[in-house]
């Protein structure tokens, strides 16, 4: 079975520009999560979606959004870029069972966004 | 609230000898725990999971817990140390209410031959 993709991998951009990352789920894995990790803060979570609803939100600014589509898989946006958004952005995903929350939750690679 | 901390941003241990990482946590409702591994460049893999059944908990690549409800804790070991060991280690807790995962801020195990 195949893993966790996230796209891009690497992403430079500059302050004012937007960026959208793209996370596709382990197959059958109808949740995914998106969390921030930087070397001030360390892992945080963003957000996350089930069956196309965001079902949680971090505390981030309303700059950071996302989405999920009919088949899992996820998009994060960021608009108007700041220097201090630079980071690795993690999408985890699983399958989540009623009354349960203990199932795992599986990491993709990240995407390595450079604000510049 | 929940949370967890990590003693010790870095440790080293000689090839072969124990790994010893620490992780406490705090939460007023029995927490579920979980340790992570992270290497250079990648994401993260799930070391192991406690979820109320064993206190003591087996993973992947020799690794294993114990929750100790009287200390608040599940530190991680080991032991004897391989140079593949060497990455940075995270435990967190998940949110009953929100089901997303509560880090601590790490520990970087070094490796030395």
């Amino acid at each position: 079975k195949a893993g966790v993709t996230q796209t891009p991998r690497y992403l430079i951009k500059t302050r004012g520009q937007q960026v959208t990352l793209s996370c596709s789920p382990i197959s059958g894995h109808r949740s995914v999560s998106w969390y921030q990790q930087t070397p001030g803060q360390g892992l945080q979570f963003l957000f996350e979606y089930f069956s196309e609803t965001q079902r949680n939100k971090g505390n981030f600014p309303g700059r950071f959004s996302g989405r999920q589509f009919s088949n899992s898989r996820s998009e994060m946006n960021v608009s108007t870029l700041e220097l201090g958004d630079s980071a690795l952005y993690l999408c985890a995903t699983r399958n989540p069972v009623a009354g349960d929350i203990t199932d795992t939750q599986y990491f993709g690679p990240g995407t390595r966004l450079t604000v510049l | 609230a929940q949370s967890v901390t990590q003693l010790g941003s870095h440790v080293s241990v000689s090839e072969g000898a124990l790994v010893l990482l620490r992780c406490n946590y705090s939460s007023s409702v029995p927490p579920y725990l979980f340790w992570y591994v992270q290497y250079p460049n990648q994401g993260l893999q799930l070391l192991l999971k406690y979820t109320s059944a064993a206190t003591l908990v087996k993973g992947i690549n020799g690794f294993e817990a114990e929750f100790k409800k009287s200390e608040t804790s599940f530190h991680l070991t080991k032991p004897s140390a391989h140079m593949s060991d060497a990455a940075e280690y995270f435990c967190a807790v998940s949110d009953h209410n929100t089901d997303k995962l509560i880090f601590g801020t790490g520990t970087r195990l070094q490796v030395f031959p």
